[in-house]
């Protein structure tokens, strides 16, 4: 059973730029969630993704947006870079049936550094 | 609104003594808990998860846990620490049914010699 994988591991933009992280959910899950952990901090919920539309938002600016596709992989984008944009991305990938959301399971992460 | 409350930043024992990391939780329905341990540079890795089944729960590498309705708590405990445990350890609540996931600010546990 493959788990999920996040890429890049590590990325460096700068102030302004837009960014694309991506993540690929463990094998029989349908729902993806994305997270950002700034240092020091717990994760923080962004949004979420079930049947290719966002299923709940966390307290993020427009800016911060997202995809999912028929194959259940997932894609964060953030425009405008601003430098406390700088954290660990994480993606967690769970099943959401009749009964609702399953156990969400962690990807490694992607570090962005915002300079 | 739906919190957690980790209630030490930080937790230093000595390797083979017992492991206490404590945990409140604030919700308005019958959550869903959950630690998550996380190694330096890793992602998060589930150690157990409550979901009104038995109060105490037993998890991965030796860890449990055990929610108490009534001090709204849901301390993680382990009889006897290794080296390998030293790691951040968070504490989650699921609100409901949702995908959401609600995280404390983590405890850093250090295992010494």
């Amino acid at each position: 059973e493959t788990g999920v994988t996040q890429s890049p591991t590590h990325l460096i933009k700068t102030r302004g730029q837009q960014v694309t992280l991506r993540c690929s959910s463990q094998s029989g899950h349908n729902t993806v969630s994305w997270y950002q952990q700034a240092l020091g901090q717990g994760p923080q919920f962004i949004f979420q993704y079930y049947r290719e539309e966002e299923n709940g938002r966390g307290n993020f600016p427009p800016r911060f947006s997202g995809l999912q596709f028929p194959n259940y992989s997932s894609e964060l984008n953030v425009n405008a870079l601003e430098l406390d944009d700088s954290a660990l991305y994480l993606c967690a990938s769970s099943k959401t049936g009749v009964q609702g959301t399953d156990t969400q399971y962690f990807g490694p992460g992607t570090r962005l550094t915002v300079l | 609104a739906q919190s957690v409350t980790q209630l030490d930043s930080h937790v230093s024992v000595s390797e083979g003594t017992p492991v206490l990391l404590r945990c409140n939780y604030s919700s308005s329905y019958s959550p869903s808990l959950f630690w998550y341990v996380q190694h330096p540079n890793k992602g998060l890795q589930l150690l157990l998860k409550y979901t009104s089944a038995a109060t105490l729960v037993k998890g991965i590498n030796g860890f449990e846990a055990e929610f108490k309705k009534s001090e709204t708590s849901f301390h993680l405990t382990k009889p006897s620490a290794h080296m390998s445990d030293a790691a951040e350890y968070f504490c989650v609540v699921r609100p409901n049914q949702g995908g959401k996931l609600i995280f404390g600010q983590g405890t850093e546990l250090s295992v010494k010699p």
